[in-house]
């Protein structure tokens, strides 16, 4: 069965404080992993897609990487607007636009 | 601005009736998604739908029900088959072909007394 998995489920930072966010993931054939953010009582924010394992994507403050198991979204020296919760979601070869969500980690970078 | 909108934002029902939540996006996306997010648990595929006049069930599509008579537009309709209607629920829309990403709307928090 396909499957997404977030760790940590919550995260407090420091403003300053780099660290990362992991997806793990088993599906049968990888067509591609999304980054969302999630702002409470709002719609998911699309951040990233990654199709290939070694790919890696960056956009301000945040970085996602992708193997053949999981993928990472690394945090640097975030601050408190980075607060949220962070979505990852895959999709299976074949699975004709579904994706598989993870529950999220919900991030909260203190001043 | 291209993007989705839905209405209301919130939206409160008694028990045993249907309840129709809008979704409209000028992306000139073919596909369109409902997903309902509850506490703890990922968001769940209602219903998709990836052409006009076509939709599927997802993985939770009891109790709902979709139209798609034109490419903006995908309603969802709760009825009062839904066992436990209150959620949040997300309509996105995505290109087909190469490209997956999905574009997601404000959403609407349904409360069912």
């Amino acid at each position: 069965e396909d499957q997404v998995t977030q760790s940590p489920e919550a995260l407090r930072l420091q403003e300053g404080e780099s660290s990362s966010l992991n997806c793990s993931y088993t599906v049968s054939g990888l067509r591609g992993l999304f980054w969302y953010r999630q702002d409470p009582g709002k719609g998911p924010e699309f951040l990233f897609t990654l199709y290939s394992a070694g790919e890696e994507k960056e956009k301000e403050r945040l970085k996602a990487t992708l193997t053949k198991k999981e993928s990472f979204l690394h945090i640097t020296a975030p601050k408190p607007e980075d607060s949220a919760t962070y979505l990852c979601a895959v999709q299976a070869r074949g699975a004709t636009n579904k994706l598989i969500f993870g529950t999220g980690t919900l991030l909260a970078v203190q001043p | 601005d291209g993007g989705i909108t839905q209405s209301p934002k919130y939206l409160f029902r008694k028990e045993g009736q249907n309840v129709t939540l809008s979704c409209e996006q000028n992306l000139n996306h073919d596909a369109m998604y409902w997903y309902r997010q509850d506490p703890g648990q990922g968001l769940r595929l209602i219903y998709y739908s990836q052409i006009v006049n076509d939709f599927q069930k997802g993985d939770i599509a009891e109790g709902y029900s979709v139209s798609r008579e034109k490419k903006e537009s995908f309603p969802l309709t709760v009825t009062s088959a839904q066992k436990n209607p209150t959620a949040f629920y997300l309509c996105a829309s995505s290109e087909t072909g190469n490209r997956y990403e999905q574009y997601f709307g404000p959403g609407t928090r349904l409360t069912v007394t």
